[in-house]
């Protein structure tokens, strides 16, 4: 069945290094959707991306969506503690939405 | 403009009772998602509602578990003769209608959830 596999599963950085997860498809993808879920909390939407090829920025924060539509990355620099939490991609084929397992990022102060 | 409500936030069942999760979708969507969380891990699709109807439902269990959404009222996930391993996180989400959707993709709203344990 369609699958959306995410890595690392857990990363630990150093606060002010960086920090990527990537996000890879088995189908293309309609979109490809990014969630950021805080410890005890819900997942909240951070971006959107919908073109092959295309890059989002929000401050910190860079996504990719690769150019065959079924893959992704997020990329944080300078990694700050508010930065804690579980980011989750979630792609879109017809009107299924299925979410990667997400990667856990942990701040080493 | 309200969120995804969802209700009770916290919900203690002995084992072999019912469960009932609500979810009331943003204001403006007709589509609701259900997934559901365990401890330390990721979110499990269920089932994708529409009003009055069931649009996918493969990720539920085949036994105890259903889901709808009626025309009037929010969306209900019934959980019967409850089991340890249904202790969960559940959380619903909701989009607007599918027109858009098809057009672009439309990003889903998530509810705070609703944990649920079984003693």
């Amino acid at each position: 069945g369609q699958q959306v596999m995410q890595i690392p599963q857990y990363q630990h950085v150093q606060e002010g290094e960086d920090f990527t997860t990537y996000c890879n498809s088995s189908t293309t993808l309609s979109n490809i959707q990014w969630y950021k879920q805080r410890p005890g909390g819900h997942p909240v939407f951070l971006i959107q991306l919908v073109k092959s090829g295309e890059v989002k920025k929000q401050k910190r924060l860079t996504f990719q969506f690769g150019e065959a539509k079924k893959n992704s990355s997020l990329h944080i620099t300078a990694t700050q503690t508010t930065d804690v939490g579980t980011y989750f991609c979630a792609g879109r084929r017809d009107d299924k939405i299925i979410f990667g397992k997400g990667t856990r990022l942990h701040i080493l102060p | 403009n309200a969120g995804v409500m969802q209700n009770p936030r916290h919900l203690v069942r002995r084992r072999g009772q019912e469960a009932r999760l609500r979810c009331s979708p943003m204001k403006g969507h007709s589509h609701v998602y259900w997934y559901r969380q365990l401890p330390e891990e990721g979110l499990k699709f269920m089932v994708y509602l529409q009003k009055e109807n069931i649009i996918d439902e493969s990720g539920m269990p085949k036994e105890r578990f259903s889901a709808e959404f009626p025309k009037e009222g929010p969306s209900i996930l019934r959980i019967q003769q409850v089991v340890r391993g249904d202790s969960a996180a559940y959380f619903c989400a909701s989009s607007p209608p599918g027109g858009q959707a098809i057009r672009g993709g439309n990003t889903i709203y998530f509810g705070e959830g609703s944990w649920l344990t079984v003693v």
